[in-house]
């Protein structure tokens, strides 16, 4: 079985400060791990993905997220908020066996104070 | 190229009614899922199509819930005597193939399924 745990289901943050969003997983088996970002009224675009290479993963608009096996964790960080970061943020597990189906967190509300 | 479309973009209806919703993936993708957003529940899995293969049904919350697809490629999932708490937004996914190595999922919009 495998679950994620947000920490934190909203999250404030002023412009040009730190992004950082929780995230813990568990799973009995390796894991891939995603973030996913959704806008109001649109749908889930991928921000980026553990794929068991590098444990640092570089994504879109200046995210990036560290694989940690001993703390089970797969925190999202953007070294300097923007506006146009607020949205809702999930984190997801699969499987590594090619297509299977994604197990996603309860999401974080990002939003970006003035 | 077009992405995974979703009809309708909105559905109201009726408890007791039932619901027919669409989906279109990605031209080529043998891989489709269902996934359910609820202010409840969060985001769930419901079902997982994948070429030729028996769906993997394991996320569906009931016996009114089914879905098919056809061809290979459209997919609908069923909702029969529609009950409010199946107000949700229900996501769609697809994906290409390939064992052992990652395929990215592409979500299209969503249809937000509200039942008075």
């Amino acid at each position: 079985a495998q679950s994620v745990t947000q920490l934190g289901s909203h999250v404030s943050v002023s412009e040009g400060a730190l992004v950082l969003l929780r995230c813990n997983y568990s799973s009995s088996v390796p894991p891939y791990l995603f973030w996913y970002v959704q806008y109001p009224n649109q749908g889930l675009q991928l921000l980026l993905k553990y794929t068991s290479a590098a444990t640092l993963v570089k994504g879109i608009n200046g995210f990036e997220a560290e694989f940690k096996k001993s703390e089970t964790s797969f925190h999202l960080t953007k070294p300097s908020a923007h506006m146009s970061d607020a949205a809702e943020y999930f984190c997801a597990v699969s499987g590594h066996f090619g297509n299977e189906k994604l197990t996603f967190g309860t999401g974080t509300r990002l939003t970006i104070i003035p | 190229g077009a992405g995974v479309s979703q009809s309708p973009s909105n559905k109201v209806t009726e408890k007791g009614k039932d619901v027919e919703l669409r989906c279109d993936p990605i031209s080529g993708h043998t891989a489709l899922y269902w996934y359910r957003q609820s202010l409840g529940q969060g985001l769930e899995f419901l079902i997982y199509f994948q070429g030729n293969s028996a769906p993997d049904k394991s996320g569906l919350p009931s016996d009114r819930f089914s879905a098919e697809r056809t061809g290979g490629s459209v997919s609908t999932l069923t909702i029969q005597r529609t009950q409010q708490e199946d107000s949700a937004v229900y996501l769609c996914a697809s994906s290409s193939s390939g064992t052992g190595v990652y395929n990215e999922q592409f979500f299209g919009p969503g249809t937000r399924l509200t039942v008075l």
